[in-house]
């Protein structure tokens, strides 16, 4: 499996409510990223997880906030957002952070915020 | 932080013609440049990438060079394709960390 799968792969939310969005990867890979990408921009990093640990947090508001459960599974939970956060949402992994070897990012998430 | 300038935004090309993209960093101490192609409503999928300690990367008919004293890199595609239209990404990192994208390159190939 050289896969980094997302779900779900559409999500319309309105703005009082709670959701998540799952990234999945099965290479052993240890470090985990979610991104944010407006259209016909480049993905801006939010998060990066390295062995199941908050690495690095881009500043990012706190009604993102991200969860690694295990190895292998990365959340991403979403409360009070506002219709500006209407993005595609990338989820990566690489086989550590530190080399950047099998960088590899998932379908996405694409939310819209009504 | 890494500032990654890519030129041009966009670039249309006659199908058979070649393509260059080029891009600019800032922090001397990045060592990983890949580059990343993305069709539209898909995800960025890495075509090349190249090490600091190497000055020039082919795969069939993309290659990339790096010059590391002038600080930039360039795509370049020969032959063009229909299929090689989409928007092209470059990024900057350090030891395949934090990857510093560039603005974006939207090629489009003219049949």
């Amino acid at each position: 499996d050289t896969e980094v799968t997302q779900t779900p792969k559409h999500l319309v939310m309105g703005m009082t409510n709670k959701k998540s969005l799952k990234c999945e990867q099965h290479m052993g890979h240890r470090a985990m990223y979610w991104y944010k990408q407006k259209a016909k921009k480049p993905p801006e990093l939010m998060f990066v997880y390295s062995y199941e640990k908050l690495s690095i947090n881009e500043s990012v508001p706190s009604r993102f906030s991200p969860e690694c459960p295990n190895s292998s599974l990365l959340n991403l939970h979403l409360h009070a957002l506002q219709p500006e956060d209407s993005a595609l949402y990338l989820c990566a992994s690489s086989q550590d952070f530190g080399t950047g070897y099998g960088y590899t990012f998932g379908s996405g998430t694409r939310l819209t915020v009504v | 932080g890494e500032n990654v300038e890519q030129h041009p935004s966009t670039l249309s090309v006659q199908e058979g013609d070649s393509a260059v993209i080029k891009c600019t960093y800032s922090d001397s101490a990045s060592n990983y440049f890949p580059w990343y192609k993305q069709e539209l409503g898909k995800r960025p999928q890495l075509i090349i990438d190249i090490r600091s300690n190497v000055g020039e990367k082919k795969d069939q008919r993309i290659a990339v060079t790096l010059n590391k004293t002038a600080k930039h890199f360039s795509l370049h595609i020969t032959e063009t394709q229909p299929e090689d239209s989409a928007v092209y990404f470059c990024a900057a990192s350090v030891a395949g960390n934090q990857f510093y994208f560039g603005t974006g390159t939207s090629l489009t190939v003219i049949p």
